[in-house]
């Protein structure tokens, strides 16, 4: 199984300020074939299910705000949040689509500070 | 509207059965691959079963092989996901999904297993 570690397990940013969250596989995640890494990342807030921000590592999904960025390829992957917002209090999740069985990182808890 | 609900959740005994069901709406079910994800209270996030759009290809996480089986009704729009043999460690939401490769890109908003005696 691929498994996916994410650093840090929770963070606190300062409102404005920019958020960072990596995301390792045990193995790399690119499709030689396409060249696109099968790795996705979701946001999923108190009591709701996970929403989808971005696939393909950094394709942002239609509708979520430009400051969510993703980035990287192989095993290393980033998701970053340039400018803070209220909103954006929740538990990140990456997650691989490239192997059997489907695997997510244990989360990242996100906070204000 | 674009939607996953699910149905069929509830407090079950260890060894026991429970069918879920989800009923999808506002796009071609037909069309979309589908999962069932599931999360245990406070922890994260575990694919559990993956359909193809006719049900031609099925595939598992190995602890639920021979005791979860997931199925499909095209003309009813609904995805299935029957449990037996639960266990404890069973117990969570469980999602309905649509798997647009390589992710999930619909959600619905789940129905809680609870496997106690």
């Amino acid at each position: 199984d691929i498994v996916m570690t994410q650093s840090p397990d929770s963070l606190a940013v300062s409102l404005g300020e920019r958020a960072t969250i990596n995301c390792r596989s045990s193995q790399s995640v690119l499709y030689s074939s396409n060249n696109k890494n099968f790795l996705g990342w979701y946001q999923q807030k108190p009591g709701q299910p996970p929403k989808l921000l971005i696939y393909w590592a950094s394709t942002r999904e239609s509708g979520v705000p430009d400051r969510f960025s993703g980035s990287g390829s192989g095993t290393d992957f980033t998701l970053t949040i340039s400018s803070l917002q209220a909103e954006d209090v929740a538990v990140y999740y990456c997650q691989q689509y490239y192997g059997i069985p489907y695997t997510f990182g244990q989360g990242t808890k996100l906070e204000i500070k | 509207e674009v939607q996953l609900v699910e149905s069929g959740g509830g407090l079950v005994q260890p060894g026991g059965s429970l069918r879920l069901s989800c009923a999808a709406s506002g796009f071609t079910f037909s069309g979309s691959w589908m999962s069932w994800v599931r999360q245990a209270r406070g922890k994260g996030l575990e694919w559990v079963a993956n359909i193809k759009q006719d049900g031609s290809e099925i595939y598992y996480v190995d602890s639920v092989k021979g005791r979860f089986t997931i199925s499909r009704d095209n003309a009813k729009n609904s995805l299935y996901l029957h449990m037996s043999s639960l266990r404890a460690e069973d117990t969570a939401l469980y999602y309905c999904a649509r798997a647009r490769n390589p992710t999930f890109d619909l959600w619905g908003r789940g129905t809680l297993v609870t496997v106690s005696s």
